[in-house]
């Protein structure tokens, strides 16, 4: 039982290089969800999307692009890192229902020089 | 807009002893949901508790549990017989609709635990 995979766990990256962070789940939820975590400023939400096909910006999207590939995958896009976008990013998806918690994958951890 | 406050930088507990770690939030909406998560220092997130905003009785789940207080908007995690594995960073969220059974879900800055022996 899988829940929520993210690949890769760790990445370095140059400024300027690009660079896609994986995410899929296996627990065939619609809802699917892009967080970065920064120290003192909890999580905060890039993109999501409520179901294959779609997807709406969040809190802080500038710098970053979403594919929600098929059901399972939701994939995040950096085109040109900059340092400012080094963070945690983790991944969430949700089960239908009117209160749910949010299901996270381990996170990747993102360092850009 | 919706907001999500946690005023608690740090707190320290004694093994064995209860500790309240406090959550306010702000929202326009009459439905919404309360979560509590746990991140230890490995860094995942872990789901505690919820509560739902036309739940009366407070959620429990364990030692865990949520003290709403709807007028006030705040929901307080209580954690009963604190245990050393506790000390972690402790998140509070809300889910906020957005339209045709859409959800986001806004986090609080966290409280960060240590529990003492």
């Amino acid at each position: 039982n899988a829940g929520v995979t993210q690949t890769p766990k760790f990445q370095v990256l140059k400024t300027g290089q690009s660079m896609t962070l994986q995410c899929a789940q296996d627990m065939n939820h619609n809802s699917m969800y892009w967080y970065r975590q920064d120290p003192g400023m909890g999580l905060r939400l890039i993109y999501y999307s409520a179901s294959e096909g779609t997807t709406d910006k969040g809190e802080v999207p500038n710098g970053y692009n979403v594919s929600r590939l098929n059901k399972r995958e939701f994939s995040l896009r950096l085109e040109s890192a900059a340092p400012s976008q080094t963070s945690v990013y983790f991944c969430a998806s949700r089960e239908e229902g009117w209160i749910s918690p949010l299901h996270f994958g381990n996170g990747t951890r993102l360092t850009v020089t | 807009a919706q907001k999500i406050t946690q005023t608690q930088p740090g707190m320290f507990v004694q093994e064995k002893e209860a500790v309240t770690l406090d959550c306010t939030y702000d929202t326009s909406d009459q439905s919404y949901g309360l979560f509590w998560y746990k991140q230890p220092s490995s860094g995942e997130m872990i789901f505690l508790i919820y509560q739902g905003s036309y739940d009366e009785q407070n959620a429990t789940e364990g030692r865990y549990s949520l003290n709403f207080q709807k007028a006030r908007k705040s929901a307080n995690l209580v954690i009963s017989a604190s245990q050393l594995g506790d000390s972690a960073m402790y998140f509070c969220a809300m889910r906020e609709g957005v339209g045709s059974g859409t959800y986001k879900y806004i986090f609080g800055t966290g409280t960060r635990l240590k529990v003492l022996a």
